[in-house]
């Protein structure tokens, strides 16, 4: 079935540096990634959806110059948190687009900045 | 009022029970996603709807379009079927939702004991 390959796992940065999380689809051609964080105990929130050659579309509240996403090929999209700080601690996680109804997600990344 | 709403909110169950988790949504939909995180945080699409009943091992899901609910049930439960399981909604466009984005119920935290 269509995979989509999210990495890292997990990852600890210091307050101030950039983070870059990559999600690949293995089999398939993802046209549209979509982005969402999770707090602990909530439900995924949407933060962008982004179509693969063009600027990402955001989610009201989210800032775009924050949260980067390239989505520059059909197989590779990443999300980068730029100058992180302790309330971008989060999961992320990406999901693919398979077709109008059907979606494969990423096994998500545990982002804690300290 | 969340517009996609699970009961409940957590469940203990001995291994063997039969389990029952309910969805509830107040928009028009396309489609209906039942999802299971596990405690890692990945994310597993377990069935897609727009009518009737599916059925996947021990799983079976359910959607009454008219009444705006649907089920997901596990027979001979399981402790590996400890996750949280998440019902998703794809709006349909008149309803103001925009193509791929999902509506995310909050969880159903499932644990199963031996």
């Amino acid at each position: 079935g269509a995979v989509v390959s999210q990495h890292p796992s997990w990852v600890i940065c210091k307050s101030g540096t950039s983070v870059k999380i990559e999600c690949r689809s293995l089999d398939f051609q993802a046209t549209t990634m979509f982005w969402y964080r999770q707090f602990p105990k909530q439900s995924l929130m949407l933060m962008a959806t982004s179509n693969e050659g063009s600027k990402a579309t955001y989610e009201q509240g989210v800032e775009k110059d924050k949260f980067l996403i390239n989505h520059a090929s059909l197989t590779l999209s990443t999300l980068t948190v730029t100058s992180a700080h302790p309330e971008d601690s989060s999961f992320y996680i990406c999901s693919a687009s398979l077709d109008y109804y059907g979606y494969t997600f990423g096994s998500g990344t545990r982002l804690t900045v300290v | 009022k969340n517009e996609v709403e699970q009961s409940p909110q957590n469940l203990t169950a001995q291994e063997g029970e039969f389990i029952t988790i309910n969805c509830s949504y107040s928009v028009g939909i396309s489609a209906l996603h039942w999802l299971q995180q596990h405690p890692g945080g990945g994310i597993v699409s377990l069935f897609m709807l727009s009518s009737g009943k599916k059925k996947h091992g021990r799983l079976i899901a359910t959607i009454n379009i008219q009444e705006k609910h649907s089920s997901l049930h596990i027979t001979a439960s399981h402790p590996r079927d400890s996750a949280v399981y998440i019902c998703a909604v794809l709006p349909i466009m008149n309803y103001g939702g925009s193509q791929g984005n999902l509506i995310f119920g909050k969880g159903t935290k499932l644990s199963v004991k031996p």
